[in-house]
């Protein structure tokens, strides 16, 4: 049973530039949320998605955006990068309902740098 | 508005001697509260969770953690450590009082790293 994957693990742009970033949730379930965890730091929630729709969003600007598919796999977009953008994105997934256990699954992540 | 704090950004134990990771929480209702691990270069993965049954919650790898209201706390025990206990530890708090409806959001705290010496 595959659990999260992303891809890519580890990636470089420079500034203006825009990245996409994907995940494949965990056999079975159908909500995934990205974080961001910059160094040091523990993750912060960029936003959540349920049957291909944005549910919720955290304080992060309209530079990240996201979709998600009709197999539930999703992908997180960055445009015009920052220094700041630089971190470890995170993608989560679990089941939305009654069938949600409280527990999200994570998966290893994407380092993005920033030059 | 929900939130924890992880009192200690590092903890150095020897191996075979206990670990405590300490927390605190603040919560306008009764909360969900979890622990995390992430080893270096790896995703982060559920210890343990507490969601309003036992105040006593029994984890993975020997690790488990009590619930205490009066205190607000949530810390994170361990009789005997183990190299492989080596890690960053994340206390974190879900903002939805219930699952039921799907959302969540987790609000992580900054992390405890986990020295293990020999």
């Amino acid at each position: 049973d595959a659990g999260v994957t992303q891809s890519p693990t580890h990636l470089i742009k420079t500034r203006g530039q825009q990245v996409t970033l994907r995940c494949s949730p965990k056999s079975g379930h159908d909500t995934v949320s990205w974080y961001q965890q910059a160094l040091g730091q523990g993750p912060q929630f960029i936003f959540q998605y349920y049957e291909e729709e944005e549910r919720q969003r955290g304080n992060f600007p309209d530079r990240f955006s996201g979709h998600q598919f009709p197999n539930y796999s999703s992908e997180l977009n960055v445009n015009a990068l920052l220094l700041g953008d630089s971190a470890l994105y995170l993608c989560a997934s679990s089941r939305w309902g009654l069938a949600n256990t409280g527990e999200l699954f994570f998966g290893e992540g994407s380092r993005l740098t920033v030059l | 508005a929900q939130s924890v704090t992880q009192l200690d950004s590092h903890v150095s134990v020897s191996e075979g001697t206990p670990v405590l990771l300490r927390c605190n929480y603040s919560s306008s209702y009764s909360p969900s509260l979890f622990w995390y691990v992430q080893h270096p270069n790896k995703g982060l993965q559920l210890l343990l969770k507490y969601t309003s049954a036992a105040t006593l919650v029994k984890g993975i790898n020997g690790f488990e953690a009590e619930f205490k209201k009066s205190e607000t706390s949530f810390h994170l025990t361990k009789p005997s450590a183990h190299m492989s206990d080596a890690a960053e530890y994340f206390c974190v708090v879900s903002l939805q009082p219930g699952f039921d409806t799907g959302f969540q959001k987790l609000v992580f705290g900054t992390g405890t790293r986990l020295l293990v010496s020999p």
